[in-house]
């Protein structure tokens, strides 16, 4: 089955380490995103990439950093920059070219918790 | 800047009956799409419909349909038949087909169905 895996569900951390959340996508998508949603709110870009080996800042991409050595993979690094790491991070893929009624597809995500 | 705003908060509907969630966005793009999608309890983001900016009629997707008034900038969700399984949040979201394609969304609307 095609789809984005994103590992693990929940994680948890101490104030002051780096962690780094997985996505894997097997859809063949040249584009991948990373989301951040706070409780009662919408969804904010932090970072996408558009092609391997390229990638850009979204709107809050403070505290954050990713690499995209891979199609399939787009890790999420949180640091210990980021002030306020708690939080729900989605992960997406979408086609980039011939498509323009394309829809992000979402992984499962993961639940932050930096205690 | 795009925005997209969804002034309800929560809503109420009886099974079977049909229920609209509201939408409104402000671009100053002529071209751009609209998109809902739904977030059960487990977190991941399910893509229901898709409505381009010159597109002559209301999408439709099964019991999804779009109302789409271009001149109010609106873009409300129509569920008909509600069943239990559509309590959930749901998100309006615009992209801009215009330079990187990234999706701006609203702050969702959580809709409860009751048997």
């Amino acid at each position: 089955d095609g789809g984005i895996t994103q590992s693990p569900k929940y994680l948890f951390r101490k104030e002051g380490q780096n962690v780094t959340l997985s996505c894997e996508q097997n859809l063949n998508h040249d584009a991948m995103y990373w989301y951040r949603q706070d409780p009662g709110q919408g969804l904010r870009l932090i970072y996408y990439s558009q092609i391997v080996n390229d990638f850009q800042k979204g709107d809050i991409a403070e505290g954050y950093s990713v690499s995209r050595e891979k199609k399939e993979s787009f890790p999420l690094t949180v640091t210990s920059a980021q002030k306020n790491p708690t939080a729900f991070y989605l992960c997406a893929s979408s086609p980039t070219t011939g498509y323009e009624n394309y829809e992000q597809y979402f992984g499962p995500g993961t639940r932050l918790t930096v205690t | 800047a795009q925005k997209i705003t969804q002034t309800q908060p929560g809503m109420f509907v009886q099974e079977k009956e049909a229920v609209t969630l509201d939408c409104t966005y402000d671009t100053s793009d002529p071209s751009y799409g609209l998109f809902w999608y739904k977030q059960p309890s487990s977190g991941e983001m399910i893509f229901l419909i898709y409505q381009g900016s010159y597109d002559q009629q209301n999408a439709t997707e099964g019991r999804y349909s779009l109302n789409f008034q271009k001149a109010r900038k609106s873009a409300n969700l129509v569920i008909s038949a509600s069943q239990l399984g559509d309590s959930a949040m749901y998100f309006c979201a615009m992209r801009d087909n215009t330079g990187f394609q990234k999706l701006v969304f609203g702050t969702g609307t959580r809709l409860l169905v009751s048997p």
